[in-house]
């Protein structure tokens, strides 16, 4: 069982939508949680911290669940330059990535 | 603030050649991490230093891999020899240190042939 796995998409979503992305994680001892976005060709660069109460950042929304060690990753509105891959990230002393849900928005 | 620099950005070379990565963390970054990324899928990580100690390798082939980062500060990542399936881009993150967030370079794209 791989240590982060996200949704694999990818995700087709027209613009306005609303579209969330899930990650679980295998190791219980996990500390922190990111989701990164990261633009073809170009490095990851962090979106949002994750934090245990749910945490909002204008149009997106992160949530953990420890019990369950998932994260989720909600956009509302969504807007053409959302278009990316999303990288769910794990920390427990070293930094994991998922492989990434790629998310496109068309007009 | 300047960011993590990597070079070089692309490097093109046949199998069985070597190669090297070159990275400078963010000044006063003690936390040094190195990733590969093939196409298609997230970052892997290949090596994680604090200062100039190892944390985690346990995914780095040593067989062929090796890095160091003899000051604490910039560090060095190298492929000898290399094989096509090493075909990837190279990422240099550092942090702070602890549960801080990461920031990358640019990466170096390394084609093998």
């Amino acid at each position: 069982r791989k240590e982060v796995e996200q949704d694999p998409g990818p995700f087709n979503v027209p613009e306005g939508a609303t579209v969330a992305f899930n990650c679980t994680y295998s190791n219980s001892a996990s500390q922190s949680f990111f989701w990164y976005r990261q633009d073809c060709r170009k490095e990851p660069k962090l979106l949002m911290s994750v934090y245990s109460s749910g945490n909002e950042d204008g149009r997106f929304t992160a949530q953990l669940n420890r019990a369950s060690q998932y994260i989720s990753l909600l956009i509302r509105d969504s807007k053409l330059s959302d278009s990316a891959t999303y990288l769910c990230v794990v920390n427990r002393a070293d930094m994991r990535f998922g492989a990434g849900t790629r998310l496109t928005v068309k007009p | 603030e300047a960011g993590v620099a990597q070079s070089p950005r692309y490097k093109i070379i046949e199998k069985r050649q070597s190669v090297a990565f070159w990275c400078n963390p963010i000044s006063g970054h003690a936390t040094l991490y190195w990733y590969q990324q093939i196409l298609g899928q997230g970052p892997k990580l290949l090596i994680q230093f604090q200062n100039n100690g190892v944390v985690d390798d346990s995914q780095l082939p040593k067989d062929r891999f090796s890095a160091e980062r003899l000051k604490g500060v910039d560090s060095t990542l190298k492929i000898q020899p290399a094989k096509l399936e090493d075909s990837a881009v190279y990422l240099c993150a550092s942090s702070s240190g602890g549960l801080a967030k990461l920031f990358f370079g640019s990466g170096t794209q390394l084609s093998v042939l």
